[in-house]
């Protein structure tokens, strides 16, 4: 099992559409939870983090941490073409006196005007 | 704009060659943060510097390393390069140990022929 995973998609919506990303992951290690946007030709660019469980909210974004489902959620409000993008998760952990970084392969978004 | 900067932006090399990548991190910024970046393998890290040290390793081969000069600037270099290196590399930085925040480059495309 590996240790970070989330579906690829592709995921299409349409303008307006709320968005639901998700990733799971196996390492009850993890504390850090992180979800970058990548636009196409771009460099990761980060959206939001939250440390532990619960609910994080800026703006149109939502993101949820529940770790004892080992399950992390960004929702998008009312998305937007300029939404469309690959999103990655990302989780961050020590161990062994040694930070350890995992990112999801990512899901390409489209938002559809 | 991050205010990260990787050089150059694309490289064409050959198997068996060696290449030296270039990352500037933000003004300010102490960690450094490499990563690879395949279609199949999604985004994979590297090997992270603070202020000079080797904090975190990843999942980096043998023929890769890396180092974080004074200035902070980071350099990663690839030796007897093979076809499957040829990936997307980007430099990530953050001012904090920890890889909450991290912002990063543009990325340099290698393709080994």
């Amino acid at each position: 099992q590996k240790e970070v995973e989330q579906d690829p998609g592709p995921l299409s919506v349409p303008e307006g559409a709320i968005v639901s990303l998700n990733c799971t992951y196996s390492n009850s290690a993890f504390q850090y939870f992180m979800w970058y946007r990548q636009y196409s030709r771009k460099g990761p660019e980060l959206l939001m983090y939250t440390y532990s469980s619960g609910n994080k909210e800026d703006g149109r974004f939502t993101a949820q941490v529940d770790k004892s489902s080992k399950y992390i959620s960004l929702f998008i409000r009312d998305s937007q073409p300029s939404d469309s993008a690959t999103y990655l998760c990302a989780m961050r952990a020590m161990e062994g006196g040694s930070e350890k970084l995992v990112f999801g392969k990512g899901t390409k978004l489209t938002v559809n005007p | 704009d991050s205010g990260v900067t990787q050089t150059p932006k694309h490289l064409i090399t050959a198997t068996g060659q060696r290449v030296t990548l270039r990352c500037s991190p933000r003004s300010g910024d102490l960690s450094v943060y490499w990563y690879q970046q395949s279609l199949d393998q999604g985004l994979q890290f590297l090997i992270q510097y603070y202020n000079g040290e080797e904090r975190a390793k990843g999942n980096i081969l043998e023929r890769f390393s890396a180092q974080q000069f004074p200035d902070l600037h980071s350099e990663l270099n690839l030796s007897s390069l093979e076809l499957g290196d040829s990936a997307l590399y980007f430099c990530a930085s953050s001012v904090e140990r920890g890889g909450e925040t991290q912002y990063f480059g543009p990325g340099t495309r290698l393709l080994v022929l």
